[in-house]
Order: C-alpha cells, then sequence, then structure tokens
C-alpha cells in the first residue's frame, strides 16, 4: 500500500515570505496527486491536482502554485505568503492522505 | 449550494453510549469514504462504501450506504474516549479524481 509523505508539519511564515511544501509517494507509481487546504469549520477544499509529471490543474484561483518534478513528488508553492494562506495543508494520493503541515502566516 | 452534507456538526457523548453521524450527498455516489482526524494530523481511512445497500464494520465503527446511494451513516457502539476525533466523508461522484468532502463532525466522549 502506498505512503503519503509531507514536510514539514509545521511552519510559522511571515507574511510575504515565499513557501515550499513538498509531497512524496511510497508503494506505488504514476499517481494521482492531490493538494487539500482545511480552514477550522470548512472541511476540505481541493486547490490542486495533477496526473502526470508536469501536468497540473488548479481548482481555485488563488496565491499558491503547485509543480510536479517527478513521478512520485509534489510540491506546493507560493512566491509572496498572505495571512489567508493559513491553514492546514493535506496531500493525498487517492484516498490515502499525508500527515499534513500547518501553516501559519504572520 | 454544499453538496455533501454532515450532520450533526458536533457531538459530546457520554464514554459507553452510541452514536451515529451522517453524511448526504445530492448526487448519487459512485463512492463514500470515510476518514477520522485528530486535531493537526492527517486522515486516517475508516471505510469505503460503493454498492447500494452495502455495510462494513471495524471494531466498534459501522458504516452504511443507503440503496439509493446518496446517503451514508457512521455508527460508532459503545464510545470511548479513543473515538474522539473529527470524522469526515468524502464523495466519489465519478468524475474520476478528487473526492469531496463534508465539513466534517467534530466528536469528543466524555468520561
Amino acid at each position: 500500500s502506498q505512503t503519503i509523505h509531507q514536510w514539514p508539519a509545521t511552519l510559522v511564515q511571515p507574511v510575504g515570505s515565499p513557501l515550499s511544501l513538498e509531497c512524496t509517494v511510497e508503494g506505488t507509481s504514476n499517481p494521482n496527486l492531490y493538494w487539500y487546504r482545511q480552514a477550522a469549520g470548512r472541511g476540505l477544499q481541493l486547490l490542486f491536482y495533477s496526473v502526470g509529471i508536469g501536468q497540473i490543474s488548479s481548482e481555485v484561483p488563488q496565491n499558491l502554485s503547485a509543480s510536479r518534478p517527478q513521478d512520485r513528488q509534489f510540491i506546493l508553492s507560493s512566491k509572496k505568503l498572505l495571512l489567508s494562506d493559513s491553514g492546514f495543508y493535506l496531500c493525498a494520493d487517492g484516498y490515502t492522505f499525508g500527515s499534513g503541515t500547518r501553516l501559519t502566516v504572520v | 449550494s454544499q453538496e455533501l452534507e454532515q450532520s450533526p456538526q458536533s457531538l459530546i457523548v457520554q464514554e459507553g453510549k452510541n452514536l451515529t453521524i451522517n453524511c448526504t450527498s445530492s448526487k448519487t455516489l459512485y463512492g463514500l469514504y470515510w476518514y477520522k482526524q485528530k486535531y493537526g494530523e492527517g486522515l486516517i481511512f475508516l471505510m469505503m462504501l460503493q454498492k447500494g445497500g452495502e455495510e462494513k464494520s471495524h471494531e466498534k465503527i459501522t458504516a452504511k450506504l443507503d440503496e439509493k446511494k446518496q446517503q451514508s451513516s457512521l455508527h460508532i457502539t459503545a464510545s470511548q474516549p479513543s473515538h474522539a476525533g473529527i470524522y469526515l466523508c468524502g464523495a466519489d461522484w465519478g468524475s474520476g479524481y478528487a473526492l469531496n468532502f463534508g465539513k466534517g463532525t467534530s466528536l469528543l466522549v466524555t468520561p
């Protein structure tokens, strides 16, 4: 079965700073990969999904971007963080989720 | 409008009591996934239901999908403090990609 690795677990960043969150997958090849954001009381919101290397689809307009440089690597980025980017970010492969990254923008 | 509704939003039960969480979809479900989440942690997969009328159990947790495949319930028997957390249902509507999630049910089990 597949395992999703995410890091870091927690992150505190100042407004205007860049962001890079990494997700890697073990135990499967050519997975569909997803980035979700979970805000308090709002459930999980799909941000990006990827069906293969270099293929990214965005679900909502925002300050974030995603990239997939390798088959089992999915990266969430921002050039300049906003306060509203704070939240809990989860990477998933189908229905298996990583342990998440809690981002606080201050 | 919300296409996947969970109820209740929060629940406080006494240890040993039974409880039920519901998940209602506005569209026919190709699959319904139940997860548990501790605060600040990832989602732990509990069960997946696909067939109308299907029922699955894991330890003291039972999930059912109705015949019309638009509603699922999660039932916990003789709740324990270890059952506390947020329960989320995720819907596969046959789009071929991501699950759509309800807002979750926060469960607290008191001694």
